[in-house]
């Protein structure tokens, strides 16, 4: 089964404004990573937090890691229209297991 | 320039016949992995291998095979025993330590007709 939930799986917003969304794991992890798929293409990674940090930003992506709650969150600022895309977090298992959630699509309309 | 590539781009194939998707990276990484994603789902992980010579079954390896004679070369093989082959198919690799980030390609399109 896969590990990560995301929530929700469809978000819809626009340009200017801020998008969040949710990911739940089941086990424990190492770190956790968040990734992008524009439609019909490859993932493309945006940014990895550990299992002993709170929180990382990387421009205008911000993530928390709650690991007593299991749960993640990504939030981008100030949407752009280009930030349309679906967003997945995965969580490494140990030994390269990477598992992916089920992913939240975003649309951000002009 | 340093990637991994997926071929082909799109494929198809008659009910009843095995088909060989290619996966190469040329990233020197150890792990590679093999997922499928359905319209509008997420990604299921289908094999993945730590390294040359060794791979391990994820959720969903039944009617499917890999092999990994070379780190470069991590190919899926989608058998006739695979009930519903239609999906997405995408690779992926990645360095040591476990966990850090994966590289994918583009993607193989499989169509049964």
């Amino acid at each position: 089964s896969q590990q990560g939930e995301e929530d929700p799986q469809a978000l819809s917003i626009q340009e200017g404004e801020n998008a969040t969304m949710n990911c739940s794991y089941k086990t424990s992890i190492n770190n956790l990573q968040w990734y992008r798929q524009n439609s019909g293409r490859g993932l493309v990674h945006l940014i990895l937090i550990r299992s002993n940090e709170r929180e990382k930003h990387s421009g205008r992506l911000r993530v928390t890691l709650d690991t007593s709650k299991k749960s993640s969150s990504l939030l981008i600022t100030a949407s752009r229209a280009a930030d349309t895309a679906s967003y997945f977090c995965a969580t490494d298992e140990g030994f390269q297991k990477l598992v992916f959630g089920t992913g939240t699509r975003l649309l951000v309309s002009p | 320039d340093g990637g991994i590539t997926q071929s082909p781009k799109y494929l198809f194939r008659k009910e009843g016949q095995n088909v060989t998707l290619s996966c190469e990276q040329n990233l020197n990484h150890d792990a590679m992995y093999w997922y499928r994603q359905d319209p509008g789902q997420g990604l299921r992980l289908i094999y993945y291998s730590q390294i040359v010579n060794d791979f391990q079954k994820g959720d969903i390896a039944e009617g499917y095979s890999v092999s990994r004679e070379k780190k470069e070369s991590f190919p899926l093989t989608v058998t006739s025993a695979q009930k519903n082959p239609t999906a997405f198919y995408l690779c992926a690799s990645s360095g040591r330590p476990s966990g850090t980030e994966a590289f994918f390609g583009q993607g193989t399109r499989l169509t049964v007709v």
